[in-house]
């Protein structure tokens, strides 16, 4: 079967950092992604990787290691705004998206 | 503005309605997806279209069905709504060439409460 794994939910600081794990099974791989889904919204796109490595857009980055079936997302300097659940979603070899259960990140001042 | 809609935003109806949740994205994508999310849980795939015409079922058809007779729209139908139906539901669109991989786009939702 597939399967996405994922921390149930996460505590950090304001300023500080925090890295979301994200292991994953699926029948083939084209491309990972990950999402921001403030409580009560839908969710949007923050990072999409498809070769190993890390992609960096301002405070957030994104890591793939496709051999480990792995990602992380890395949040910098925490802001409160920040608190929200962290969707991970691998594109299989349907071109189907596969969703993780997220993982519910709280920042705390 | 290039953009995907959902209405209504809130609806509550009582057991043993038909209703329908109407999607419509102004993008030009050709897939389009509904999930259902309850609070804190995680999405659900219930319908998705490769586009008009199409229409496939996913891991969670809930009674529900699905139209696609043009690339912008794609309603989703209760025939006969009940409590479990209650929930959030999710319109999302894709476009395989997109710069950003083809990830999906969503919608505001729609939060349905079924009495």
């Amino acid at each position: 079967g597939q399967n996405i794994d994922q921390p149930t939910e996460m505590t950090a600081t304001e300023g500080a950092i925090v890295q979301i794990n994200c292991t994953y099974q699926t029948s083939g791989f084209n491309g990972l992604f990950w999402y921001q889904q403030h409580a009560g919204e839908a969710p949007t796109f923050l990072s999409y990787n498809v070769l190993d490595g890390l992609e960096e857009k301002g405070r957030f980055s994104s890591f793939l290691s496709r051999s480990k079936g792995y990602s992380y997302l890395l949040l910098k300097e925490l802001q409160m705004k920040d608190s929200a659940s962290y969707l991970c979603a691998v594109k299989d070899s349907n071109y189907q998206l596969i969703w993780g259960a997220g993982t519910k990140l709280i920042i705390k001042p | 503005e290039a953009d995907i809609y959902q209405t209504p935003r809130y609806l509550v109806i009582g057991t043993g309605k038909k209703i329908t949740l109407e999607c419509s994205q102004t993008m030009g994508h050709d897939k389009m997806y509904w999930y259902q999310q309850d609070p804190g849980m995680e999405l659900h795939l219930i319908h998705y279209s490769y586009g008009v015409n199409s229409t496939e079922k996913g891991d969670l058809s809930s009674e529900s069905t699905v139209s696609r007779i043009r690339t912008e729209h794609f309603p989703l139908t209760l025939e006969s709504a009940r409590p479990s139906h209650t929930s959030q539901y999710l319109c999302a669109s894709s476009d395989f060439s997109d710069s950003q991989g083809g990830g999906q786009y969503f919608g505001p939702g729609t939060r349905l409460t079924v009495t």
